[in-house]
């Protein structure tokens, strides 16, 4: 049983430019969360995907969104990146409001 | 911005000693969670305590919650090399039909052969 898969592993992009990253959940999870980790720091709650509608957002700015498929995969999209998006970009997976299982994140460098 | 306070942010300990964090939080909470994380990659989920539990064991883990003092605490006995890595505590939340998780900024745990 695969768990939560992300890609890409890494990513680098300069000032200004957009990136996608991806996740696909666990096998029988329907609810994907976002979060933000900078180094050294814990990770941040960026928003949370249910039936194909954001449920809940953090306090991120709109340059961050997201989407989620019927097949519950998910992407979270940021524009006009800042030196300051920089950092391990994390996924979780989930049943409900049951735990949450983390996939191997995606580090983005932003130059 | 961070719900969770852990306490130490760095513990370096000798091989089959035990290891004890803290954890502190603001607001009420569902439950509480301890994570670990190896250098950078993803969160490996611990356990979990409900804010009606006082007391939770899994394997060489004891987890205590303190919800009049807003704490909680980790305990890993007979620490050995390989649990060297970040461990986070994080709050857990139920908004409507939502649950976010808020994590603290962790300690670092460093166990020595």
């Amino acid at each position: 049983d695969a768990g939560v898969t992300q890609s890409p592993t890494h990513l680098i992009k300069t000032r200004g430019q957009q990136v996608t990253l991806r996740c696909s959940p666990k096998s029988g999870h329907d609810t994907v969360s976002w979060y933000q980790q900078a180094l050294g720091q814990g990770p941040q709650f960026i928003f949370q995907y249910y039936e194909e509608e954001e449920r809940q957002r953090g306090n991120f700015p709109d340059r961050f969104s997201g989407h989620q498929f019927p097949n519950y995969s998910s992407e979270l999209n940021v524009n006009a990146l800042l030196l300051g998006d920089s950092a391990l970009y994390l996924c979780a997976s989930s049943f409900g409001l049951n735990e949450q299982f983390f996939g191997p994140g995606t580090r983005l460098t932003v130059l | 911005s961070q719900q969770g306070e852990e306490d130490p942010q760095a513990l370096s300990i000798q091989e089959g000693e035990n290891a004890t964090m803290n954890c502190s939080y603001k607001t009420s909470i569902n439950n509480l969670q301890w994570y670990r994380q190896n250098s950078g990659r993803g969160l490996v989920h611990l356990i979990l305590i409900r804010s009606n539990e006082r007391e939770k064991h899994s394997g060489r883990l004891r987890v205590t919650l303190d919800t009049s003092k807003k704490s909680s605490s980790l305990l890993i006995t007979a620490s050995r090399a390989a649990d060297t890595a970040s461990y986070f505590c994080a709050t857990g939340h139920f908004s409507g039909s939502a649950r976010q998780l808020t994590f603290g900024s962790g300690t670092q745990l460093t166990v020595l052969p």
